[in-house]
């Protein structure tokens, strides 16, 4: 995968869990996170590095810097065990875009 | 409410072509920039092809480029996805995603369908 992202995270409730994503990349290019609950589509949770869709609760927050992205899920849930996954353009100005291996969540 | 409905997959030989479909509604379906992605059985997301609100601008990932074709019908809220000389490698649940943005094309996608199912097997 052109970004990396480890493979899983766990944390207990209420904690704060990260996921991080790097590639080469993300230096000229925005991050978004999605979202998938096992045996459901994809939601996006954060794009364009930081801004939430409207329904996305404010636990959620992204950053980026150089090469590297980070999601944050502060006070988490149980509802919110899932795989995380990063996305962005391949390279600037091109048409295509990639996906990060993905992270699972397990929430202890 | 946005809705997004896939439909067109099954079992195919190798070799063989398929078209998949979505249908929109629930949303001005010619503001918007569309995605296809794919997800193989078990395995993580991949991208495979976008187009721009009105036809002008298409990508594709490299695995499916020369193979794959993506198009929309305004008229019809559609947007399809041509499938040709399918590999077993191409097997994945396919799913139809809406763009936040009509142009230029994006893939920053808020809404998704449930996908269709492609098998691509002897």
């Amino acid at each position: 995968h052109v970004l990396t992202q480890p493979p899983s995270v766990s944390v207990a409730p209420g904690q704060t869990a990260r996921f991080a994503c790097g590639g080469n990349n993300l230096g000229g290019n925005t991050v978004n996170w999605y979202q998938q609950r096992p045996g459901q589509a994809p939601v996006l949770v954060v794009y364009d590095d930081t801004d939430r869709p409207s329904g996305i609760p404010e636990r959620f927050s992204g950053s980026h810097s150089g090469n590297t992205a980070t999601l944050t899920i502060s006070r988490v849930e149980p509802g919110d065990e899932a795989d995380y996954y990063c996305q962005a353009r391949e390279n600037t100005g091109v048409l295509k875009w990639v996906f990060g291996g993905g992270t699972k969540l397990t929430v202890l | 409410e946005v809705q997004l409905v896939e439909s067109g997959g099954g079992l195919v030989p190798p070799g063989k072509s398929l078209r998949l479909s979505c249908a929109a509604s629930g949303f001005i379906f010619d503001d918007f920039a569309m995605s296809w992605v794919r997800q193989r059985p078990g395995q993580g997301l991949e991208w495979v092809a976008g187009i721009n609100w009105d036809s002008d601008e298409t990508g594709y990932a490299d695995s499916v480029k020369g193979r794959f074709t993506i198009s929309r019908d305004n008229a019809k809220n559609s947007l399809f996805l041509v499938m040709n000389s399918l590999r077993p490698e191409d097997t994945a649940l396919y799913y139809c995603a809406k763009d936040m943005g009509g142009d230029p094309l994006d893939a920053l996608l808020d809404h998704w369908g449930q996908g269709t199912l492609v098998t691509v097997s002897s």
